[in-house]
């Protein structure tokens, strides 16, 4: 099992641009969710999904969306690049009906800077 | 406590010393109190899940207790060795579990030799 896969792994935006970030995962996880990770910061929770086609918002989605069609993707998209956007974007996703803990498995995050 | 708290935020410690490390959380609507271990360049990984108030969970040198009355949970390693240098990330579980992990900031421990 390759678990939680990030594409692409590093990436440079102008101001304005838009970009999709891919989250795969091949364990049959329900749960999938989106973190951004800034210096000071610590992981925070952007959007996230319970399944496939459902999406809620985090603690930060402002300037995000995301989509879930099929159940092992979980795609974030930036329509409108901006500075402060310049983060690390890590995935995650929980299988919570065998393991009703949530444990969260995370890809190997995605370097973003907008210049 | 509305948020989740790590201290301290750094720590250097003695290859062999023990040491240890909070993290506190709100105590209402709690669900779950997930421990991570996060290495330079790699991904974060589950160490612990804690669910019930008094829960003590062991792997290897580190260990775990929570307090879901008060809000806190320890982390403790014992005889640090250089490759338990990482950063520890607690993170809180609300309600149904859905919502995602409340994350610490973290505590960047760097083991001397």
């Amino acid at each position: 099992n390759a678990g939680v896969t990030q594409t692409p792994k590093f990436r440079v935006l102008k101001t304005g641009q838009s970009m999709t970030l891919l989250c795969a995962q091949d364990m049959n996880h329900e749960y999938m969710y989106w973190y951004r990770q800034d210096p000071g910061m610590g992981l925070r929770l952007i959007h996230y999904s319970v399944g496939e086609g459902t999406t809620a918002k985090g603690e930060v989605p402002d300037g995000y969306n995301v989509s879930r069609l099929k159940k092992q993707n979980f795609l974030l998209g930036l329509e409108s690049a901006a500075p402060s956007q310049t983060s690390v974007y890590f995935c995650a996703s929980s299988y919570p009906w065998e393991r009703p803990t949530y444990e969260q498995y995370f890809g190997p995050g995605t370097r973003l800077t907008v210049t | 406590i509305l948020n989740v708290e790590q201290s301290p935020q750094s720590l250097h410690v003695q290859e062999g010393d023990s040491t240890n490390f909070t993290c506190s959380f709100p105590s209402s609507n709690f669900y779950a109190l997930h421990w991570y271990r996060w290495e330079t360049a790699k991904s974060p990984e589950a160490l612990f899940v804690m669910t019930l108030n008094g829960d003590e969970k062991k792997k290897g040198r580190i260990s775990a207790t929570l307090n879901t009355k008060e809000g806190y949970s320890y982390l403790y390693i014992k005889g640090s060795q250089p490759e338990d240098s990482a950063t520890y990330l607690c993170a809180s579980l609300k309600g149904g579990g859905a919502d995602g992990l409340t994350f610490g900031k973290g505590t960047h421990l760097i083991i001397q030799p």
